[in-house]
């Protein structure tokens, strides 16, 4: 399996624009992550999905932002409109949910977002 | 929700040395990980170790999970272990009606020097 494949890699954009961030997990996880990586607050989950359902949402931080995952293969990270405040490394990761807890998470290599 | 502390936040080291990083979490938990960020900002798994002592070449971890704290040990460092290490884990889910979010530590800043 090639991993935890995210686009773009990187993406600058203007101030007020939309920015959608794309993941697709490992075949076979069911779980899906989203992350948020600043210097200032560290790694923030974002939302979680399992089988395709968003579980727990608490750590989106306002309304400009949405996260989808149609298929089990496919999940998007949309902002709306985007500030610079948003500018940060955004990673996508999944899992296998085993039963009651979810095994080991692998990580996608980021996609690095500036808001100018 | 769970807390994840990591000790110690940052930490020089000569090339040879050994070193052994610490993490507690504030409840009982069912999956522990250590990932390693390159500098290049990769995270790169290290040790998936809910319990237990586990080895992969120069490094090693430790989980005691009934007294809440992991250990990961770094021997005979190298600069290309420099980065920053951290675990994160979930917790056992009652509470947390079952979401089991992987929660992470706010890291260990490592640099090996030559």
């Amino acid at each position: 399996d090639a991993g935890v494949i995210q686009s773009p890699r990187h993406e600058v954009t203007e101030m007020g624009q939309e920015v959608t961030l794309r993941c697709k997990p490992i075949s076979g996880h069911n779980s899906l992550f989203w992350y948020r990586q600043t210097m200032m607050r560290g790694l923030e989950l974002l939302i979680y999905f399992n089988n395709n359902v968003p579980i727990d949402d608490s750590g989106m931080p306002e309304d400009r932002f949405s996260a989808k995952m149609p298929n089990a293969s496919f999940s998007t990270l949309k902002i709306q409109p985007s500030e610079p405040r948003d500018s940060a490394v955004y990673f996508c990761a999944s899992s296998l949910k085993d039963g009651i807890r979810n095994t080991e998470a692998f990580f996608g290599q980021g996609t690095r977002l500036t808001v100018v | 929700g769970i807390q994840v502390e990591q000790s110690p936040p940052d930490l020089i080291l000569q090339e040879g040395a050994n070193s052994t990083l610490r993490c507690n979490f504030s409840d009982s938990v069912n999956n522990l990980q250590w990932f390693h960020q390159n500098p290049w900002g990769q995270l790169i798994n290290l040790f998936y170790i809910p319990s237990g002592t586990k080895q992969n070449g120069r490094l090693s971890a430790t989980t005691v999970a009934t007294e809440r704290y992991s250990l990961l040990y770094i021997s005979s460092s190298q600069t290309t272990d420099s980065g920053v290490y951290f675990c994160a884990t979930q917790d056992s889910g009652w509470f947390s009606g079952g979401y089991n979010k992987l929660i992470f530590g706010a890291g260990t800043r490592l640099a090996v020097h030559p």
